[in-house]
């Protein structure tokens, strides 16, 4: 399966602040999800991340709030904006591999927004 | 909505033990079901999934459509089962695009 590489694993940031996350996979993909794990919750998809086009944000997702690039078929990021401390969260960036329908998951950046 | 609810959040038992971890799904076409664990300091990871039928570290899971259930099964538990575990499903749309459960944390007792 693919290896799926995240930076940073964590970080702690100022509320009202941006920061974004980097997804690199080993290998070309062709789906790659986000996933959101706020404290003793369980996980959300947040978006797709579409090669060449915009992202495909799940309710309660938008755009402005969690945009998402995709550039190629290997890499992807996530940038929360304007970081308030509900945004406190494991995010995780996943692939599906294909001819598998597996989605494989990466290690997770945990965000604490002070 | 779908909804996977684990009714769990923890779960103990002796090593030796049977475990079942159970897991409802709410979609009413046909689900696509599996079981995720995190080990302590370890990424998410599949564990099993129903389409497969297989038995994985001695984990198996049956999926039961008319108690939309699948729990996840083990006759004798050990202490590396220790971990967090996930029940998702998909609604067909997107192998990608999973509703997780709550998870149960599995402790695994000498």
């Amino acid at each position: 399966s693919a290896v799926i590489s995240q930076k940073p694993s964590r970080d702690i940031c100022q509320r009202g602040t941006s920061l974004t996350i980097q997804c690199q996979v080993d290998s070309q993909v062709t789906m790659m999800f986000w996933y959101r794990q706020q404290p003793g919750q369980s996980l959300t998809l947040i978006a797709t991340a579409n090669q060449g086009s915009e992202a495909t944000y799940e309710s309660g997702f938008v755009i402005d709030k969690f945009p998402i690039s995709r550039p190629n078929l290997t890499f992807s990021t996530l940038t929360v904006s304007n970081m308030s401390p509900e945004d406190s969260s494991i995010y995780l960036c996943s692939v599906l591999s294909s001819g598998a329908n597996v989605l494989t998951f990466g290690a997770g950046s945990r965000l604490t927004v002070l | 909505a779908q909804r996977v609810t684990q009714p769990e959040k923890l779960l103990s038992v002796f090593k030796g033990a049977p475990v079942e971890l159970k897991c409802n799904y709410s979609y009413s076409g046909s689900p696509e079901l599996f079981w995720y664990v995190q080990y302590s300091r370890q990424r998410l990871q599949l564990l099993l999934r129903h389409i497969s039928r297989e038995s994985i570290k001695g984990f198996t899971a049956d999926l039961n459509k008319g108690e939309t259930s699948f729990h996840l099964k083990k006759p004798f538990a050990q202490e590396e089962d220790s971990a967090m575990y996930y029940c998702a499903q998909t609604g067909g749309t997107s192998y990608g695009k999973l509703t997780f459960g709550q998870g149960t944390i599995l402790t695994v007792h000498p």
